[in-house]
Parts: C-alpha cells; structure tokens; sequence
C-alpha cells in the first residue's frame, strides 16, 4: 500500500546528542514536509522540500536539519542547538506544486515522539 | 505564525447530536482544508474548500467558507464515539505556492456513548 513511513515511533535522546527521525514515502509525491506538534497545539513547519535536492526553511528551522537526496525520502536531524527538542514530529506529503492534480492535500506519518531525558 | 485559530477548544457530546467546529483566518487564502487526528497519530484529510466555494459536503461532513469574514466551518452530523478526535483547518496563502499549509491549535471532540 502506498503511504508514508516514520521511524522510530519513539525515540529518547540525551540531552546534547543529534538524532535523526526517518520519513519515507513511496506515493511518488514531490513536496515532503516536517512538522513539530506540541502538547494541546496545532502543526508547526521545520522545514519542507518540492523537489529533490531542494529545501526551504519553515516557521521553526532553529536546531534542526533535512537533507533530500532522494525523492522517497527527507530525514530530519534534530542537533543539540534545538533548545526544547522533545515534541511529536510529523512528516508529510502532497503531489507538488507542478501539476494540475495539486489540490494541496497532506498525506500524513503517523509520527514520531522525541522526549529529552 | 498560526492563521487559522479553532472555536471552541474542545467540544463534548452525546452520541447522535451534531457536532460544529469554526474556523477563523487572517489572511486571504487559495482553499482552505480541514484534517483529523486520532489520538497520538498522524493527521487525516477530511475536505477541501476552494476559496470560490461557499459550502460542500461529504458524508456527514459539511463545510462552509465566508471569505468576507475569513472564516469556515465544519458540521459533523449524527455523530458516533468514533469521531472523537481532534480537528484542525489548514490554510495556505493566497499568492503562495500552494504548497505551504499553516494550521490551527485544533478542536477537541469528545462524543460520549
């Protein structure tokens, strides 16, 4: 089935280390984006990409990095500089913005939780 | 920055009653969406709503748009306890690629059995 994959569902990190959350998404989607959720609130952007090899800063790029090497994939790294890492992380989907079918729709992870010990 | 901010906060009703969330914007959009998400989970899409569309429907589902007001609105009829949930609208900018969507802090409903 096609859909999008985030791992690890959970993930603890001591404070001062880097950790990467993985997204991969076999839809065959150009744009792919990261959200941070925080307790009772809405989404927030950290960063999104519309194609391969090309991303732009969000609302909340502070302490955090993407990498998209691939189309399937936009792993989000979140370094010791992010003050108040631990949140649950959303990666996202939609077609792109080249293509008459963009209804600007998301398709979902089921996301990933990061708590700081 | 948020746009979209959701009325009311959270929201608790009985099986079968009708459930109405709002949504309220600041600045001109292309559409406007509203999502679901379960508990710990990731976001669903319920429906769209093109800037030029005043009401539509899906299901039990049935959301309006007043671009005067900057505001939307989203009725669940003849709700079921599997409908609790929060929801969220999203709107992207008029302008803008259509591809960078802002949400809201979302509506918390709780239907009861």
């Amino acid at each position: 089935d096609g859909g999008i994959t985030q791992s690890p569902k959970y993930l603890f990190r001591k404070e001062g280390q880097n950790v990467t959350l993985s997204c991969e998404q076999n839809l065959n989607h150009d744009a792919m984006y990261w959200y941070r959720q925080d307790p009772g609130q809405g989404l927030r952007l950290i960063y999104y990409s519309q194609i391969v090899n090309d991303f732009q800063k969000g609302d909340i790029a502070e302490g955090y990095s993407v990498s998209r090497e691939k189309k399937e994939s936009f792993p989000l790294t979140v370094t010791s500089a992010q003050k108040n890492p631990t949140a649950f992380y959303l990666c996202a989907s939609s077609i792109g913005t080249g293509t008459v079918k963009n209804t600007g729709e998301l398709f979902f992870g089921e996301g990933s939780r990061l708590t700081v010990l | 920055s948020q746009q979209g901010e959701e009325d009311p906060q959270a929201l608790s009703i009985q099986e079968g009653e009708n459930a109405t969330m709002n949504c309220s914007y600041k600045t001109s959009i292309n559409n406007l969406q509203w999502y679901r998400q379960n508990s710990g989970r990731g976001l669903v899409h319920l429906i769209l709503i093109r800037s030029n569309e005043r009401e539509k429907h899906s299901g039990r589902l049935r959301v309006t748009l007043d671009t005067s007001k900057k505001s939307s609105s989203l009725l669940i009829t003849a709700s079921r306890a599997a409908d609790t949930a929060s929801y969220f609208c999203a709107t992207d900018g008029e302008g803008a690629s259509g591809s960078r969507l802002t949400f809201g802090e979302g509506t918390q409903l709780t239907v009861n059995p």
